[in-house]
């Protein structure tokens, strides 16, 4: 399984746009890049997927170059409920995969 | 629609005794994921089903550790004689059969005395 990096925190303020980068050197051709959202004494909740270049959805962008070594994920005008665990990770699309979670970012939004 | 939930929410368990987690996954949900989340850490991959059929139990910490979903419905995680170390968020997670995500519960927060 492809290893993730990203950093351990990140802090922010109110209706400013976030980018949180995940390094994944060793992605593998067929992999996917999945981010998800964790608020304390909660699951995770999916956010955002992508396989290459960019993808958009309503909540955030995910900004992948052509070397697919890293990827970014984009939070638009952030507000205090966006203070949550972002996890990165790397590997198969289907709903059938483990997911492999690092650490991930802790992101501290303030007014 | 209803999504997944545990019961309990929390439990608290004496060293030794015998905890029984709970989780009721989205309906026609085909595929169930137990992880178990440490504090300040990632959750971590403990078991895969495939409606009743337990495809992957490579995660599980101990042969303490047992899970069973004998409907394909309704799954259940077993910890027998606890110890200090079991102690930790329990996740359950579910997808459908065409679906890029997991949809997860709240959890169940184990505190072993």
């Amino acid at each position: 399984l492809a290893k993730t990096t990203q950093p351990i925190s990140m802090d922010s303020y109110e209706g400013q746009e976030v980018n949180i980068t995940c390094s994944h050197n060793n992605i593998a051709t067929n992999d996917y890049i999945t981010w998800y959202q964790q608020f304390p004494s909660q699951g995770p909740r999916f956010i955002i997927q992508g396989y290459k270049t960019k993808v958009t959805n309503e909540v955030a962008s995910l900004f992948i170059p052509a070397d697919r070594k890293s990827s970014t994920l984009s939070l638009p005008r952030v507000s205090l409920s966006d203070t949550a665990v972002y996890y990165c990770l790397v590997g198969a699309s289907s709903g059938y995969s483990t997911l492999t979670f690092g650490k991930g970012t802790m992101l501290l939004v303030s007014p | 629609g209803a999504g997944v939930s545990q019961s309990p929410r929390y439990k608290v368990a004496k060293r030794g005794q015998d905890v029984a987690l709970r989780c009721d996954p989205i309906s026609g949900h085909v595929s169930l994921f137990w992880y178990q989340q440490a504090l300040g850490q990632g959750p971590e991959f403990l078991t895969y089903f495939q409606n009743e059929a337990q495809l992957d139990k490579s995660g599980l910490p101990s042969d303490r550790f047992f899970a069973e979903r004998p409907e394909g419905s309704v799954s259940t995680l077993k910890i027998q004689r606890t110890q200090q170390e079991d102690s930790a968020v329990y996740l359950c997670a579910s997808s459908s059969r065409r679906s890029d995500e997991q949809f997860f519960g709240p959890g169940t927060r184990l505190t072993v005395l």
